[in-house]
This record gives structure tokens, C-alpha cells and sequence, in this order.
């Protein structure tokens, strides 16, 4: 199975400051890279693709980019709203497994 | 729009065998290039993919539940179900239905449905 591994878990931030959580993989995944969030007591919700971008109704603060092992998600400017875990998950092969989980807290 | 709906028993003995419904409303389980999976998490913990089935009945388990795992699909009621046999307290999550295309990222998910094993 492919690894996926989070860094740093929890993270601390304060509104408007600029966010960055890193994705490791234990092996190259290409650009098959997701990435979700998730609030206490809710499904998760897929964010953003690094292959296939940001999905439909979020908001632009939102980014993705690496390739190979190495990915990040960067909130550009972090929101009260934005306090939740982010999971990373690879679409590169089966079983398809995620991060750990990043836990976001705002300041 | 298209919706995912778990439903099953939140409790199950151990060894007996945990069975969950996803329903899909607001558009068909035959659309063709859409996956159906099932994800689990175990309390305060991180996600796991159990595995997705298609419509045709084609199915992709987890190869670490895979001798516990079948997954079916019933398209005249548009709903797909799971069967994990022989549980154990380790078994107890909140399990998720969910959708991708052919590109295996989750696009739509049901709201989860806690599942304890217990005696």
C-alpha cells in the first residue's frame, strides 16, 4: 500500500495568516493527489484535485501543487470557517489511502 | 442534485456480520464512468477506503478486509450495500458511502452512519 503521511499535525494559525499543510507519499503518485476537509461531525468534503483542480463552490484561497512524493495544500488566507482537519489521499493506485489528518486550529 | 443516503444497524455483535445500504437519490446508479465506495473511520481516527463496487457489479475491495468484504449493487432500487462478515469491536466506525469517477477522488458522500460492535 502507498503511505500518504501529514505534516504538520495540529496547526495553529491565526485569520489571514497564509497556511500550509505538506503531503508526503511513499512512493511517486504522479499528480493523483486530493485533498478533503472535514468539521466535527460531518462527511468530509473534497476540496481540491492537484490533476484536476479546485472543485466547484470553493473558494479560490484554496490551492494544491507538488507531483511525485511531495505535495501541499496552502490556504491563502485562512478564514475562521477554515478550522477543520485536511486529509490528503491518492488516487494513484488501490487501495486508495490517506493522510492522517491535519487538525487546523485558528488562533 | 445527487445524493447518498447509509442506512443499517448501529449495533452489531462481534463475529456477526455488519450490513449497510447507501441509497442514491436525485439521479441513477447506472450512470455510466461513476464509482461506489465504501470509506470507514474509526473513531477520532483517520480514513480508511474499503472498497467501491460499479454498476455492472464489478468491485475493488481492499486488500486488508478484502476475505471479509463483499459488495453488491441493486440498480432497480438504486442502491449499493455492504457486508463486512466476522466483526470486531475493531470494526466499530462511522461508515461513509461515496462517489468518484474513474479518477478515484470522492466527490459526493453520505452523512455516515456510526456502527459499534459490542456484545
Amino acid at each position: 500500500d502507498i503511505q500518504m503521511t501529514q505534516f504538520p499535525s495540529p496547526l495553529s494559525a491565526s485569520v489571514g495568516d497564509r497556511v500550509t499543510i505538506t503531503c508526503r507519499a511513499s512512493q511517486n503518485i504522479n499528480k493523483y493527489l486530493n485533498w478533503y476537509q472535514q468539521k466535527p461531525g460531518k462527511a468530509p468534503r473534497l476540496l481540491i484535485s492537484v490533476f484536476y483542480g479546485l472543485q466547484s463552490g470553493v473558494p479560490s484561497r484554496f490551492s494544491a501543487g507538488g507531483s511525485g512524493t511531495d505535495f501541499t495544500l496552502t490556504i491563502s488566507s485562512l478564514q475562521p470557517e477554515d478550522s477543520a482537519t485536511y486529509y490528503c489521499q491518492q488516487s494513484y493506485r488501490a487501495p486508495f489511502t490517506f493522510g492522517q489528518g491535519t487538525r487546523l486550529e485558528i488562533k | 442534485q445527487v445524493q447518498l443516503q447509509e442506512s443499517g444497524p448501529g449495533l452489531v455483535k462481534p463475529s456477526q456480520t455488519l450490513s449497510l445500504t447507501c441509497a442514491v437519490s436525485g439521479g441513477s446508479i447506472s450512470t455510466g464512468g461513476y464509482y461506489w465506495s465504501w470509506i470507514r473511520q474509526h473513531p477520532n481516527k483517520g480514513l480508511e477506503w474499503i472498497g467501491y463496487i460499479y454498476h455492472s457489479g464489478s468491485s475493488n475491495y481492499n486488500p486488508s478486509l478484502r476475505s471479509r468484504v463483499t459488495m453488491s449493487v441493486d440498480t432497480s432500487k438504486n442502491q449499493f450495500s455492504l457486508n463486512l462478515s466476522s466483526v470486531t469491536a475493531a470494526d466499530t466506525a462511522v461508515y461513509y458511502c461515496a462517489r468518484s469517477g474513474s479518477q478515484m477522488y470522492f466527490d459526493l458522500w453520505g452523512r455516515g452512519t456510526l456502527v459499534s460492535v459490542s456484545s
